[in-house]
């Protein structure tokens, strides 16, 4: 199966509802990232989490990472209409290699 | 302006004619990558570089060849496109592996 797994895989909140994401992945990692798609469409850089870190903030965007269950999750707060997109966590795997593993993805609908 | 550029952005060919499709970056960045996008599959990488002249497989690498001579440009080669190859590709660029990933606009290709 694949490295790195979100779920659910679609998601359909109100604006102004918060919404969380997560991602599960199978092998150790330098550091996690999440990205976002809006359809059809180049990928946007989120945030970017170290695998020493535990929490992190961007606006209204948190990211936490637990290594010991190998996931993460995003939580977008007060959500918006203009946060309908794709979300990806994408990880890169410990042991020099750079290789990058995207997931499936988390697709998100606010409706307004 | 920083940016990853691809062509072209779409493209209808036929099985077996030969393809190449370009990606330059113009962020002096060390690390390239190739990604192919598919409905439910999320984003699977094709090959990656880690720098001019190197380069290795990512996860699904079978019917594409790369190469990395200069540090911006890192083509994508199809030598005889089958249908299976009809996808949304992506190339990416960033520092290194574990860095922030910058997208270009994506090719639509359609083997027939």
């Amino acid at each position: 199966s694949q490295q790195g797994e979100e779920d659910p895989q679609a998601l359909s909140i109100q604006e102004g509802e918060n919404a969380t994401m997560n991602c599960s992945y199978k092998t150790s990692i330098n550091n996690l990232q999440w990205y976002r798609q809006n359809s059809g469409r180049g990928l946007v850089h989120l945030i970017l989490i170290r695998s020493n870190e535990r929490e992190k903030h961007s606006g209204r965007l948190r990211v936490t990472l637990d290594t010991s269950k190998k996931s993460s999750s995003l939580l977008i707060t007060a959500s918006r209409a203009a946060d309908t997109a794709s979300y990806f966590c994408a990880t890169e795997s410990s042991g020099g290699y750079q290789k990058v593993t995207f997931g499936t993805g988390t697709k998100l609908q606010v409706i307004p | 302006e920083a940016q990853v550029t691809q062509n072209p952005r779409y493209l209808i060919t036929v099985t077996g004619k030969k393809l190449t499709v370009t990606c330059s970056q113009n962020m002096n960045h060390e690390y390239m990558s190739w990604y192919r996008q598919d409905p439910g599959l999320g984003l699977r990488q094709i090959y990656y570089s880690m720098n001019v002249e190197v380069t290795d497989k990512g996860d699904v690498p079978e019917g594409y060849k790369v190469s990395r001579k200069e540090k911006r440009n890192f083509p994508l080669i199809l030598e005889s496109p089958s249908p299976n190859q009809t996808s949304l590709y992506f190339c990416a660029s960033s520092l290194t592996g574990g860095d922030t990933q910058y997208f270009g606009p994506g090719t639509r290709l359609t083997v027939l």
